[in-house]
Order: structure tokens, then C-alpha cells, then sequence
């Protein structure tokens, strides 16, 4: 079946230092790769995605390559921001595009 | 782009109540729109498949006389909670996808969300 294994948090880092947020798969076919943000307080928004195998997406600083040999989808950003403190959920759409699955997210808090 | 309107974005509520959330998509026709719920600290888990002008198809465990679910229109679908008691108390994320995108595209658009704490 499907599935998404994401890096747990909580992750906190200071201003201006280097995120990875590790995202792994298991999907039947050829499936699309989302992350998607949650501010406090708010819903989710898509940040990135990659629909095929050796796709870079990439979104306000953020990116993410769609590795199928390591069905990895991890998530980066050079210099993080305090504003960029939110939850980090990685996800898979199933090849049909009918149904999510969702990692179970990880909470990052940047201090200045 | 697509945007989906979810309301309220808090409810609290007294246990033994019902509490009906709407999803609405606002410059799209969606006759697929799909209900969530968050716990503190997880991952979304998906409730439901709510189909326009049909019945909804329920996740394994999820009780439908609970959770009520209606897709009247195109742009409109609703979720009730039926009987709320206190461990309904959570975060419910509706998405819709917009069928006039490309499915490569998977044109999926989430809702606010709506917190819900009953008392």
C-alpha cells in the first residue's frame, strides 16, 4: 500500500541555519510528491510538489527532489527564516490522483 | 488559483449537540471533496470521500451516523457532528480538487480548517 514515513520533530533551529526534513515513501505505480505547510492556526498550503522521478520543486526557498531509487522526497532550505516556523507535512498522491497520504508532519520553531 | 472556504474556523460547542461545518469552493466546481481530521501532534487522517448528488464513502473506522456528510451542490459540501461529545474535539481540513485541472496536476485545494472543542 501507500505510504509516507516522515523525519519526526520537533526541529529547532536558529536563524539562518540549513533545514533538511527527511521525507520517505512506499507507493504502488508512479505517484506525486507534495510538502505542504501549516501555519499556526491555519490550514494546510502547498508549498512544493513533484510529479515524477528526478523533478525539483521548489517554493520560497524550499526544495525538494523526487528520488525514486531512494523513494525519498526530503525537504531543504539554505537559510531558514523565524517566519518559516510552522508544521511540514510530506505527502504522496496516488498515481490516479484520488486519494492523500499524509507523513505525520514536523514541527519546526526558528529562534533569531 | 483555487480557493476553498471552510466555516466556521472555530466552534465550541456543548457535549450533546451537533455542529455542521461547511466547504465550499469558491471559483471552481468540485464534485469530489474529501474530509480530514488532525489530532494534537499527527498527521491528517482521511474521514471520507464526499461525492456530489451521492453518498459519501467513509474510511474504515469512522462512523457515518456520527459524521454526517452532504455534497448538495458542485461548490458545497457539508460535515455535521452529530452528538458531539468531548472526543470529537479536534481540527477537521476539508480539500477539493478542481476538476477543471489537468490530473497531472493534482488540483487539490484545502480548506482553513475548523477547530472544534466541545465542553
Amino acid at each position: 500500500g501507500n505510504s509516507v514515513t516522515q523525519m519526526e520533530g520537533p526541529v529547532t533551529l536558529s536563524e539562518e541555519a540549513f533545514l533538511t526534513i527527511n521525507c520517505t515513501y512506499t507507493a504502488t505505480g508512479y505517484p506525486s510528491l507534495f510538502w505542504y505547510v501549516q501555519y499556526p492556526g491555519e490550514g494546510l498550503q502547498l508549498l512544493l510538489k513533484a510529479t515524477k522521478a528526478d523533478d525539483k520543486g521548489s517554493n520560497k526557498g524550499f526544495e525538494a527532489t523526487y528520488r525514486k531509487e531512494t523513494t525519498s522526497f526530503h525537504l531543504e532550505k539554505g537559510s531558514v527564516q523565524v517566519s518559516d516556523s510552522a508544521v511540514y507535512f510530506c505527502a504522496l498522491s496516488d498515481q490516479a490522483g484520488n486519494q492523500f497520504y499524509f507523513g505525520t508532519g514536523t514541527s519546526l520553531t526558528v529562534i533569531p | 488559483g483555487a480557493v476553498v472556504s471552510q466555516h466556521p474556523s472555530r466552534v465550541i460547542c456543548k457535549s450533546g449537540t451537533s455542529v455542521k461545518i461547511e466547504c465550499r469552493s469558491l471559483d471552481f466546481q468540485a464534485t469530489t471533496m474529501f474530509w480530514y481530521r488532525q489530532f494534537p501532534k499527527q498527521s491528517l487522517m482521511l474521514m471520507a470521500t464526499s461525492n456530489e448528488g451521492s453518498k459519501a464513502t467513509y474510511e474504515q473506522g469512522v462512523e457515518k451516523d456520527k459524521f454526517l456528510i452532504n455534497h448538495a451542490s458542485l461548490t458545497l459540501s457539508t460535515l455535521t457532528v452529530t452528538s458531539a461529545h468531548p472526543e470529537d474535539s479536534s481540527f477537521y481540513i476539508c480539500s477539493a480538487r478542481d476538476q477543471g485541472s489537468r490530473v497531472s496536476n493534482y488540483g487539490y485545494t484545502f480548506g482553513s480548517g475548523t477547530r472544534l472543542t466541545v465542553v
